[in-house]
């Protein structure tokens, strides 16, 4: 039973680049959502995807943005990168529907210099 | 929003020992509060959780208990090992957010032998 994997595991970019970031969620699992997590902080939500629409967003700009696959797959985009984007950005996956349960991937890092 | 703030942030036990760490939140209409694991460098991992029609939970070494009157919820490690070294996670989901969770800001706990 494959839990939730992230792709890539570090990734550096510049001021102003794009970034995507890859998500699989645990078999069986249909819904999404990332967070970012600074240096000794806890995850802040980004927003979720259910049936490849995002469900709910919290307190991000618009250059987050996402999308979900078919197959429950998941990618969060990053436009014109900033330097406090710096951060472990982490996805989780969770059945949808009265299951609360939400079960992380191991997380991207991501510098931006 | 929901608002979910945690103590101590650092908490050294001698091996053993018990550690309780304390969560408040505060909006009355949440409804789920799992707790998280998270070593250094590693993924955040769900260790127990509780809903809010259960006032207490346990497995094996590690109990949750839920004041909704009080609206703070607890962690309780017992007989302590130095794997139980981490940083732990509270977090809380309001009704009606789809899975949105909202993290305290963790509390670094260090078992010393």
């Amino acid at each position: 039973d494959a839990g939730v994997t992230q792709s890539p595991t570090h990734l550096i970019k510049t001021r102003g680049q794009q970034v995507t970031l890859r998500c699989s969620p645990k078999s069986g699992h249909d819904t999404v959502s990332w967070y970012q997590q600074a240096l000794g902080q806890g995850p802040q939500f980004i927003f979720q995807y259910y049936e490849e629409e995002e469900r709910q967003r919290g307190n991000f700009p618009d250059r987050f943005s996402g999308h979900q696959f078919p197959n429950y797959s998941s990618e969060l985009n990053v436009n014109a990168l900033l330097l406090g984007d710096s951060a472990l950005y982490l996805c989780a996956s969770s059945l949808g529907g009265r299951r609360y349960e939400q079960y992380f991937g191991p997380g991207t890092r991501l510098t931006v210099t | 929003g929901e608002n979910v703030e945690q103590h101590p942030s650092t908490l050294s036990v001698q091996e053993g020992d018990s550690a309780v760490i304390k969560c408040t939140y505060s909006d009355s209409a949440s409804n789920y509060f799992p707790w998280y694991k998270q070593e250094l460098g590693k993924r955040p991992q769900l260790i127990i959780d509780i809903r809010s029609n259960v006032g207490e939970k346990k497995d094996q070494r590690i109990a949750v208990t839920l004041n909704k009157t009080a609206k703070h919820f607890s962690l309780h490690i017992t007989e302590t090992q130095p794997e139980d070294s981490a940083v732990y996670f509270c977090a809380a989901r309001l009704t009606g957010t789809a899975s949105k969770l909202t993290f305290g800001t963790g509390t670094r706990l260090q078992v010393t032998l």
